[in-house]
């Protein structure tokens, strides 16, 4: 069956180094891939999404890079704060509407 | 995810009982979701509505649970005879139209069954 699910529940990060988040998937047919950004007692929040056909896409601070050959989804995050810290949990979408299919989640702790 | 409402953030019942989850959707938009979430896992799709159309339940328990997005209102989710399995934190989003890729969610309704 299809599933989106990630390699590390927890990353621990110190404050103004990179993070790097992964993620792997295993249905071809998504059309998009996104990453939410969840922090406690809140609801997610939308931080970027890419198509299948693209590669990387960038946005203010985080790049996200599809792999498709090897069904792997990543999310950098440049220069992370404390304020990053929070649950990170891809998700997927396919058809023509937003049902999109979350993965379990990682936790990003950012270390002053 | 400013602008989608929900109430009531923290809800208890007893079990047997019933729990009513609201959503206003952010203005403009007419598609909501209704995802589950429970404690340290993803969200996990229940429903998909329109209004006054429930375009795909798939994800819904076929029993006890029901939604609904009236043509006025907001939308609710309804949990009939509530067992302590049902405790979870229930997030609605929505969209502005069926293509949008971005969905908004709200901040969620923690539903607690004791």
């Amino acid at each position: 069956g299809e599933s989106v699910g990630l390699h590390l529940p927890t990353l621990s990060v110190q404050e103004g180094d990179n993070s790097i988040i992964n993620c792997a998937y295993s249905n071809s047919a998504s059309d998009y891939f996104i990453w939410y950004k969840q922090e406690s007692g809140k609801g997610p929040q939308f931080i970027i999404d890419i198509r299948s056909n693209m590669d990387k896409r960038q946005g203010q601070r985080v790049t996200v890079l599809l792999n498709k050959t090897v069904k792997h989804l990543s999310l950098q995050i440049a220069a992370t704060q404390p304020g990053d810290s929070a649950v990170y949990f891809c998700a997927e979408k396919k058809g023509g509407y937003q049902k999109v299919t979350f993965g379990t989640g990682t936790k990003l702790q950012v270390i002053p | 995810n400013a602008g989608v409402m929900q109430n009531p953030r923290h809800l208890v019942r007893r079990r047997g009982q019933e729990a009513r989850l609201r959503c206003s959707p952010m203005k403009g938009h007419s598609h909501v979701y209704w995802y589950r979430q429970l404690p340290e896992e993803g969200l996990k799709f229940m429903v998909y509505l329109q209004k006054e159309n429930i375009i795909d339940e798939s994800g819904m328990p076929k029993e006890r649970f029901s939604a609904e997005f009236p043509k006025e209102g907001p939308s609710i989710l309804r949990i009939q005879q509530v067992v302590r399995g049902d405790s979870a934190a229930y997030f609605c989003a929505s969209s502005s139209d069926i293509s949008g890729n971005t969905i908004y969610f709200g901040e969620g309704s923690w539903l607690t069954v004791v």
